[in-house]
């Protein structure tokens, strides 16, 4: 089955610095990419997906880059802001339409 | 509007009490899902239903007890539950279709099982 591997597991970035967070994925026949934020008693939010026959999107401060050959795919946050601290899920969606997670990574803006 | 709501957003009960956790979409999506979420964890998939019909179990023990009754609404009845099983239930709806793919999470239902 898929693995979804996220690293590191926290990170801190001053206010108005860029953030990037890296997934590395296994399944080559993994086709779909969101990326979830998930606040302090929350359910997770979808903030940006990425399908495999594209490799760049950008909404505003977020963009997500695929690199299929590579299997990893990233999320990069610029001018972040106290409330883009949260916790960040990657995910990758094979045929079955089933989500495989990464572990998450704690994102920590420093005012 | 892609909105997943939960009810109750909190529940406290003893390990011999029945309760049921209600999820309910109105977006169409004829996907539904289980997840279990413990602290400082990704969500853990339970159940999958598609069309009203359960398609995946994930190896799930028989104190969870799913149901979809229509394609608005998703429950998982609960009985006998051990104190392990606290934590933040969470239902999701996705689409069905071509690149339908997207998951959509409701706010979940924060479990404590004393």
């Amino acid at each position: 089955g898929e693995n979804v591997e996220q690293h590191p597991s926290t990170l801190s970035v001053q206010e108005g610095d860029s953030a990037v967070i890296k997934c590395t994925y296994s399944d080559s026949a993994s086709n779909y990419f969101p990326w979830y934020k998930q606040e302090l008693g929350k359910g997770p939010q979808l903030i940006i997906d990425i399908r495999s026959n594209v490799g760049e999107k950008k909404d505003q401060r977020i963009a997500v880059t695929l690199n299929k050959t590579a299997k990893h795919f990233s999320l990069h946050i610029t001018e972040t802001q106290p409330e883009d601290s949260a916790v960040y899920f990657c995910a990758a969606t094979g045929a079955n339409s089933k989500l495989t997670f990464g572990k998450g990574i704690t994102l920590s803006v420093r005012p | 509007d892609t909105e997943v709501t939960q009810t109750p957003k909190h529940l406290v009960m003893g390990m011999t009490n029945k309760k049921s956790l209600k999820c309910e979409q109105h977006m169409g999506h004829r996907a539904m899902y289980w997840y279990k979420q413990k602290a400082k964890k990704p969500p853990e998939l339970m159940f999958v239903y598609s069309y009203e019909k359960l398609s995946i179990n994930e190896s799930v023990p028989s104190r969870f007890s799913p149901e979809c009754p229509n394609s608005s609404l998703l429950n998982l009845h609960l009985h006998a539950l051990q104190p392990e099983d606290s934590a933040l239930y969470l239902c999701a709806s996705r689409p069905t279709g071509i690149l339908t793919d997207t998951q959509y999470f409701g706010p979940g239902t924060r479990l404590t099982v004393l």
